[in-house]
């Protein structure tokens, strides 16, 4: 596709539930970022991937948030056992080689943790 | 550390008045500078961005922002606002060439356009 696409646009867990939080990223993109949006506020960077190396974690809040992208192109982000605090969304964004990080974002999923 | 902060939560202004959302930035070496613009139960579409060529910066939808390093400023402005222009409005920071890739964002500037 032309941008970056998330799935899916809105999930609804349990507490305790574990989710899995898809990124498609636009075509050739190299980098790609993962984001925390809670309401009202900034997004916070959360992990980066240089293709399927993940070069950067230290945005991860604990150690229940994990981050794949094995192949260098999708890249899933999972939460086990969720928590009331983990409702947010979650942004994805991607950015081609030598493009002063300019990064382009999907849509978002919003979880809500019930 | 980078960090960047919105004076504003909130402005509002008249249609066809001037736009102004403030954004100071702190940055241990010349940074990136990004506006960005969130549209409800939407992602963020990039306005413009500053990466140490001309300061003052020109983007989509008429916005221009000018880089003031002895203020440490990356004010958003634009002439005339439009009812289309309401929405939120994010400033961010990175480090420039070699640094670390994450954006660091403000929290944002919520902008309403009255009739």
């Amino acid at each position: 596709g032309a941008g970056v696409s998330q799935s899916p646009r809105y999930k609804v867990a349990k507490r305790g539930q574990d989710v899995a939080l898809r990124c498609d990223p636009i075509s050739g993109h190299v980098s790609l970022f993962w984001y925390q949006q809670a309401l009202g506020q900034g997004p916070e960077f959360l992990t980066y991937f240089q293709n399927e190396a993940q070069l950067d974690k230290s945005g991860l809040p604990s150690d229940r948030f994990f981050a794949e992208r094995p192949e260098g192109s999708v890249s899933t982000l999972k939460i086990q056992r969720t928590q009331q605090e983990d409702s947010a969304v979650y942004l994805c964004a991607t950015r081609k080689r030598d493009s002063y990080n300019e990064q382009f974002f999907g849509p978002g999923t919003r979880l809500t943790v019930l | 550390a980078q960090s960047v902060t919105q004076l504003g939560s909130h402005v509002s202004v008249s249609e066809g008045a001037l736009v102004l959302l403030r954004c100071n930035y702190s940055s241990s070496v010349p940074p990136y500078l990004f506006w960005y613009v969130q549209y409800p139960n939407q992602g963020l579409q990039l306005l413009l961005k500053y990466t140490s060529a001309a300061t003052l910066v020109k983007g989509i939808n008429g916005f221009e922002a000018e880089f003031k390093k002895s203020e440490t400023s990356f004010h958003l402005t634009k002439p005339s606002a439009h009812m289309s222009d309401a929405a939120e409005y994010f400033c961010a920071v990175s480090l420039g060439e070699g640094g670390s890739e994450k954006l660091v964002f403000g929290k944002g500037t919520k902008l309403t356009v009255n009739p």
